[in-house]
């Protein structure tokens, strides 16, 4: 799978949009992004993906450049509750043995009032 | 309610003892992984299985033992552990293939006497 490099700690102030950057510059053309986070004291909660099309669901957007090298979380109103180690990961999708995934340190972003 | 659930929550045990670690999940997923969050340290991935078959061990010590009678059921058994094996254990679920992503339980936090 490919690498991914995250900023270890952004800040965000209550009500104002968090972007978060993701680098995967080694990624392949089959590879799908993930972004996930992780709440003090709780699992990793699945936040959205996407392999080449931006995507946006309830809860953030995706937007991944056109050479898929890069790409950004955007959290479009973030509450104090968005405070989270945030972690973007690289995986194919295919194939019978499971859907493995590697985390690495992801970013931790605190929300601020 | 992610839809995976781990009891017990929080589990302390003296490095003589035996016990286990429960997964249910009640997505209809066919493939469950167990994964290892020491702390300030990223997720480790330890078992995968797939169609209830194990199909990834990471190198984990032998006094880890994985079961996973079903789809819906996993287990870690856990017998004469070290005190560097307290951690935060994570259970997770997914589809085998397809893109989907992993759902996570939120752990059960193991501290070794």
């Amino acid at each position: 799978d490919a690498k991914t490099t995250q900023p270890t700690s952004m800040d965000c102030a209550e009500g104002r949009a968090a972007n978060l950057p993701c680098n995967h510059s080694t990624i392949s053309g089959n590879e799908y992004v993930y972004w996930y986070r992780q709440i003090h004291s709780q699992g990793p909660q699945y936040i959205i993906h996407g392999l080449k099309n931006n995507e946006t669901n309830e809860m953030a957007s995706l937007i991944i450049t056109e050479d898929r090298k890069s790409s950004t979380l955007i959290l479009p109103h973030a509450t104090l509750r968005d405070t989270a180690v945030y972690y973007c990961i690289v995986r194919v999708a295919f194939g019978n043995a499971g859907n493995m995934l590697t985390f690495g340190g992801g970013t931790r972003l605190m929300v601020k009032p | 309610e992610t839809g995976v659930t781990q009891t017990p929550r929080h589990l302390v045990m003296g490095m003589t003892n035996k016990k286990s670690l429960k997964c249910e999940q009640h997505l209809g997923h066919n493939a469950m992984y167990w994964y290892k969050q020491s702390a300030k340290k990223p997720l480790e991935l330890m078992f995968v299985y797939s169609l209830e078959e194990r199909v990834e061990n990471n190198s984990v010590p032998s006094r880890f033992s994985p079961e996973c009678p079903n789809s819906s059921h996993l287990f870690l058994h856990l017998h004469t552990l070290q005190p560097e094996d307290s951690a935060l254990y994570l259970c997770a679920s997914s589809q085998v293939v397809g893109n989907q992503p992993q759902h996570f339980g939120d752990g059960t936090r193991l501290s070794i006497l």
